[in-house]
């Protein structure tokens, strides 16, 4: 166990809808990073957070959005949805934003966009 | 951003120890070399991660070449629960978060 809680597990729903995958940190990381990974991409960096801060952003459309809140978790929000958004996605958090500091993923949310 | 090169796929037998390889020729002074493995259904694990010194913990060894421009993540003693792709990436100071994950190695363990 990571310690990294991603909710919700799966989410099934419409082209041109809105959602919001939630992460929860281990105890103690300030960092939270998002990523997407699926069956033709791998695992692609969307977006950093560091104690409530964007501190640096991958390849995230313009339709998605997040945000670190003050207790730490964070949202994706993930808008006006397509098909090719179906994917996994995985939060990761880690201790500070140094670069030798591990990163501890989440089990990740299955979008399916149908 | 420095790549990594892996081989898509390795096999090995169980209770046999298994050499993964990594290539990263491109490798800045500041890159630090991590290993994650991702088991099927689950998001990926933390393994190891070194700068310039070989690293042991109670998952794996990681070697590092004296000229930083590849790495071997050793398995001393396969098991089936081993069975993953292994992802070697390289995070450094001024890419933060970024750092890119390639296709890993799909590591099977034969019994």
């Amino acid at each position: 166990d990571s310690g990294v809680t991603q909710t919700p597990k799966h989410l099934i729903t419409a082209t041109g809808q809105r959602v919001t995958l939630r992460c929860s940190p281990r105890s103690g990381d300030l960092s939270v990073y998002w990523y997407q990974q699926s069956l033709d991409q791998g695992l692609q960096f969307l977006i950093q957070y560091y104690n409530g801060e964007e501190r640096a952003k991958g390849n995230i459309l313009e339709r998605f959005s997040a945000q670190q809140f003050p207790d730490l978790h964070s949202e994706l929000n993930l808008s006006s949805l397509e098909l090719g958004d179906s994917a996994l996605y995985f939060c990761a958090s880690s201790v500070g934003t140094a670069y030798n500091s591990p990163l501890h993923f989440g089990n990740g949310t299955r979008l399916t966009v149908t | 951003d420095a790549k990594t090169t892996q081989p898509n796929s390795m096999e090995s037998n169980e209770e046999e120890p298994v050499h993964l390889p990594c290539n990263h020729s491109t490798i800045s002074g500041t890159d630090y070399i991590h290993w994650y493995r991702q088991l099927p259904s689950q998001g990926p694990e933390y393994v190891i991660h070194g700068l310039t010194s070989n690293v042991n913990n109670r998952m794996a060894s990681l070697a590092i070449a004296e000229d930083r421009k590849s790495s071997t993540l050793i398995l001393h003693r396969a098991t089936l629960r081993d069975a993953a792709v292994y992802y070697c990436i390289l995070r450094d100071v001024t890419n933060a978060g970024k750092s890119t994950f390639g296709d890993g190695t799909t590591l099977t363990v034969k019994p």
